[in-house]
């Protein structure tokens, strides 16, 4: 079985500031892993993914993430937030062999204050 | 624009009725996803199709059904609609080991 977990229901940055949204995952296998991101009234956006290669990797909007096998973590980072990143953030594991099966955490809501 | 298209983009209903829901997924993917959407669940994974065969179930309920047509489109049926089924219902597509791509959305309220 694979799971996802967000901890944080809502994280809070001022704008300017870095932020970070957390995710931690358990799979067997080779985890396949992604971000998206909702806006209100809206389908899910990809922003990124990490399948295999480097740890760190840059998605949209200037968004990354960094893998680490050790802490089974994929957190979301961006230098410095803006207001329009405000928004709901879905981390999602699927694993090599799956099938396509992937999990979607339960979110995290990003309030970005001006 | 994902490339996914869902229809109808709102759908008011009645209780004890039935509905169906259609996604046409990206040019090329094989996959079908759904899902649904609610203030107190979240986001549920329904049920895959890959390329007409379900491949995975997920929180979907008896009252539901799917299938995948052999020109990939999807629908999604819910029957004897009760209230606690108002939600948003998403569509998405992958190509094999990659991404979802989301369509919009259905919004579905039973009154």
């Amino acid at each position: 079985a694979q799971s996802v977990a967000q901890p944080e229901d809502q994280v809070n940055v001022a704008e300017g500031n870095p932020l970070t949204v957390k995710c931690t995952y358990s799979v067997s296998g080779n985890p396949y892993l992604f971000w998206y991101v909702q806006y209100p009234n809206r389908g899910l956006q990809f922003l990124l993914k990490y399948i295999t290669g480097d740890n760190l990797v840059k998605g949209s909007y200037g968004f990354e993430a960094e893998f680490n096998k050790s802490q089974t973590s994929f957190h979301l980072k961006k230098p410095s937030a803006l207001v329009s990143d405000s928004a709901l953030y879905f981390c999602a594991v699927g694993y090599s062999g799956g099938y396509q099966k992937v999990t979607f955490g339960t979110g995290t809501k990003l309030q970005v204050i001006p | 624009d994902s490339g996914v298209t869902q229809t109808p983009k709102h759908l008011i209903t009645a209780t004890g009725q039935r509905v169906t829901l259609r996604c046409s997924p990206r040019s090329g993917d094989l996959s079908v996803y759904w899902y649904q959407q609610s203030l107190d669940q979240g986001l549920q994974f329904l049920i895959q199709y890959y390329n007409g065969e379900e491949r995975a179930k997920g929180n979907i309920l008896e009252r539901f059904s799917a299938q995948q047509f052999p020109d990939l489109h999807s629908e999604l049926n819910l029957s004897s609609l009760e209230l606690g089924d108002s939600a948003l219902y998403f569509c998405a597509s992958s190509a094999f080991g990659n991404e979802q791509f989301f369509g919009p959305g259905t919004r579905l309220t039973v009154l």
